[in-house]
């Protein structure tokens, strides 16, 4: 049981180019999420996914899209680095049903982008 | 809409001091309350826990008790080690959303 993985650890991009950032999970989990964690501000949202095949937008979304591939695996794309968005990412993933939620969220251990 | 506030950082210690580090809140609804650690250069743990008002959280000598009339969780352990040396976080969930996070706390313990 490997929990939350993530790939690359690190990476370094050009202004321009793109990427994706990978994420799986072998817990069964229903939702998964994306976060960017940058010094003094904590860890922010930038989008979700409650469940297959649905995603949304969190706090900070502009310049990523997602793709929930299947109940296991939820892609993070940037499709023209800036500067910005050199942060580490976590991804994470949380059981969630009608009833008897699992509020926790396990998370991976980061992919830290630097984009120059 | 939600928010937490946790105490600056970096909080410096010896060890077997008596730590705190506060937390806040303000949420819409009725939130669950979180603690997460973050060792360097690993993803965050969840530490401990409390879903509703008045119960405390514990792990591995830390503790939380969840305040509703001071909507706070702050943090706490008796006796600080070197190895609890780590940012941690403090989180709410309200109902079936993502979690917010605080901006985290850098505590160092020195022996």
């Amino acid at each position: 049981n490997a929990g939350v993985t993530q790939t690359p650890k690190f990476q370094v991009l050009k202004t321009g180019q793109s990427m994706t950032l990978q994420c799986a999970q072998d817990m069964n989990h229903n939702s998964m999420y994306w976060y960017r964690q940058d010094p003094g501000m904590g860890l922010r949202l930038i989008y979700y996914s409650a469940s297959e095949g649905t995603t949304d937008k969190g706090e900070v979304p502009n310049g990523y899209n997602v793709s929930r591939l299947n109940k296991r695996e939820f892609s993070l794309r940037l499709e023209s680095a800036a500067p910005s968005q050199t942060s580490v990412y976590f991804c994470a993933s949380r059981h969630m049903t009608g009833t008897g939620d699992t509020y926790e969220q396990y998370f991976g251990p980061g992919t830290r982008l630097t984009v120059t | 809409g939600n928010s937490v506030t946790q105490m600056e950082g970096p909080v410096t210690l010896s060890e077997e001091a008596f730590l705190t580090i506060n937390c806040t809140y303000t949420a819409t609804g009725y939130p669950s309350l979180f603690w997460y650690v973050q060792y360097p250069g690993e993803g965050l743990q969840l530490l401990l826990k409390a879903t509703k008002a008045d119960d405390k959280g514990s792990n591995k000598g830390f503790e939380a008790t969840y305040r509703k009339e001071t909507t706070s969780f702050h943090l706490e352990k008796g006796s600080v080690q070197v190895s609890d040396s780590a940012v941690y976080f403090c989180a709410l969930s309200v109902g079936r959303r993502a979690l917010t996070f605080g901006s985290g706390t850098r505590l160092q313990v020195q022996p």
